[in-house]
């Protein structure tokens, strides 16, 4: 029943390591999104997909490689680690464009701790 | 590109009584103005939107209102009750085929005391 699910929810590893988040969507969306959340709360963009194609693509230092396999699902990759990515990182997709309502449907977030 | 500012980024308020959030912005092709809740541990929802050819619009005890020419839009809340504690975000963005860019505020943590 999950619309948008994401794996790990939590991940703890030390600076320097490789790590990978998975997020799937069954909502039949085109459009899906990183989100990256730090301890003060904000919400920035990381990256956009829309059906497979990299729309939007933020100052993200290239240690961050989001992979699109299909327009179900989202992952990005983390190379050397930094205490500094240490956030509560989330998946997001949102309705096609003829259908579009601009809604963003969140996933439970995933947790990076860096230390 | 957007930048969303938002104002206050606390705020405590007395069970029943109102709440406003206040949110301007810079992109004056800017289009939509969603408001998402996010509640501790959570991922944030959309609670209440408002495109640019809308003035106001209301659900229950949530009310959102823009003004296009000052370019800023706030969040209302009435009859607060202790649920309605969360941290507030406004956005903008320009609504777009495959490409909604939501830039979002610093959000507002809200408290209800009961």
């Amino acid at each position: 029943d999950t619309a948008v699910s994401q794996t790990p929810k939590y991940l703890v590893t030390q600076m320097g390591n490789d790590k990978s988040i998975k997020c799937e969507q069954n909502l039949g969306h085109d459009t899906m999104y990183w989100y990256k959340q730090d301890s003060k709360k904000f919400l920035k963009i990381m990256f956009s997909y829309n059906n497979k194609e990299l729309i939007i693509n933020e100052t993200v230092p290239n240690r961050f490689s989001p992979k699109s396999p299909d327009k179900a699902h989202l992952n990005l990759h983390i190379n050397s680690l930094e205490l500094g990515d240490s956030a509560v990182y989330f998946c997001a997709s949102s309705h096609p464009g003829g259908m579009n309502t601009g809604e963003l449907f969140f996933g439970e977030g995933s947790r990076l701790t860096v230390l | 590109g957007e930048n969303v500012e938002q104002h206050p980024s606390t705020l405590s308020v007395q069970e029943g009584d109102s709440a406003v959030i206040k949110c301007t912005y810079s992109d004056s092709a800017s289009n939509y103005f969603p408001w998402y809740k996010q509640e501790l541990g959570k991922r944030p929802q959309l609670i209440i939107d408002i495109r640019s050819n809308v003035g106001e619009k209301k659900d229950q005890r949530i009310a959102v209102t823009l003004n296009k020419t000052a370019k800023h839009f706030s969040l209302h809340i009435t009859e607060t009750q202790p649920e309605d504690s969360a941290v507030y975000f406004c956005a903008a963005s320009r609504l777009m085929i495959g490409n909604e860019k939501l830039t979002f505020g610093t959000g507002t943590r809200l408290t209800i005391i009961p």
